[in-house]
């Protein structure tokens, strides 16, 4: 696609249940990261995937959370057991090499846990 | 350890007033990128500026310019005339070799309020 394309767009869940959030970098991009930006807050590094290399998962807030990204391109964040205090916009970006290039972000998955 | 300071958390200024937001970082890298985004209310991040630790060159670019001070770990950003497409939240970011690989990290970001 032209632009760095996030699914679902909002996400409301219930406490306790598992979400899958979807990123689908811009083509030929071989480097995509994950953010999050809660309520009024910077953007919090997750995960950086990095062609074929293991990702770095240094930013992972706990266990709970984990992704993949199949065949270098789309990527899932996947969250067990919601909690409250992951309600937040997570953002999606992705760049040619992730060699200190600048980033294009999607428009993000706004997750509300109830 | 990396890390990107933006003290001002947000700025109102009224439209053609000039106002510099701050960022000052941290990196034991002797080469790394230093950058600033732009995110709108509508929410998508923007590009706005990429610098090298190697070039200390200030920048221009029409309304904008940036001031990188290596002495001072310092990379501040400069609206002129500012006017009301200008209000958005402003982010600096850092990218470098970390612990075996690259990542950018981003500040907090500032507000900037820019009334008519």
């Amino acid at each position: 696609g032209a632009g760095v394309s996030q699914s679902p767009s909002n996400k409301v869940t219930e406490k306790g249940k598992d979400v899958e959030l979807r990123c689908d970098p811009i083509s030929g991009h071989t480097a995509l990261y994950w953010y999050r930006q809660s309520l009024g807050q910077g953007l919090e590094f997750l995960i950086y995937f990095q062609g074929n290399s293991a990702p770095d998962k240094s930013g992972l807030p706990s266990d709970r959370f984990s992704a993949e990204r199949t065949g270098g391109s789309v990527s899932t964040l996947t969250i067990q057991r919601t909690q409250q205090e992951d309600s937040a916009v997570y953002l999606c970006a992705s760049s040619f090499t992730g060699v200190n290039e600048k980033l294009f972000f999607g428009s993000g998955t706004q997750l509300s846990v109830l | 350890a990396q890390k990107v300071t933006q003290a001002q958390t947000e700025i109102s200024v009224v439209e053609k007033e000039d106002v510099t937001l701050d960022c000052v970082y941290e990196t034991r890298d002797t080469t790394y990128y230093l950058f600033w985004y732009k995110q709108p209310p509508s929410g998508e991040l923007v590009f706005l500026i990429r610098r090298n630790s190697f070039d200390e060159q200030n920048e221009i670019s029409g309304r904008y310019s940036w001031n990188f001070q290596k002495s001072t770990s310092s990379f501040n950003f400069t609206i002129t005339a500012s006017q009301v497409v200008d209000s958005a939240v402003y982010f600096c970011a850092l990218s470098g070799r970390n612990t075996g690989g690259f990542k950018t990290i981003f500040g907090a970001g500032t507000r900037l309020f820019v009334k008519a």
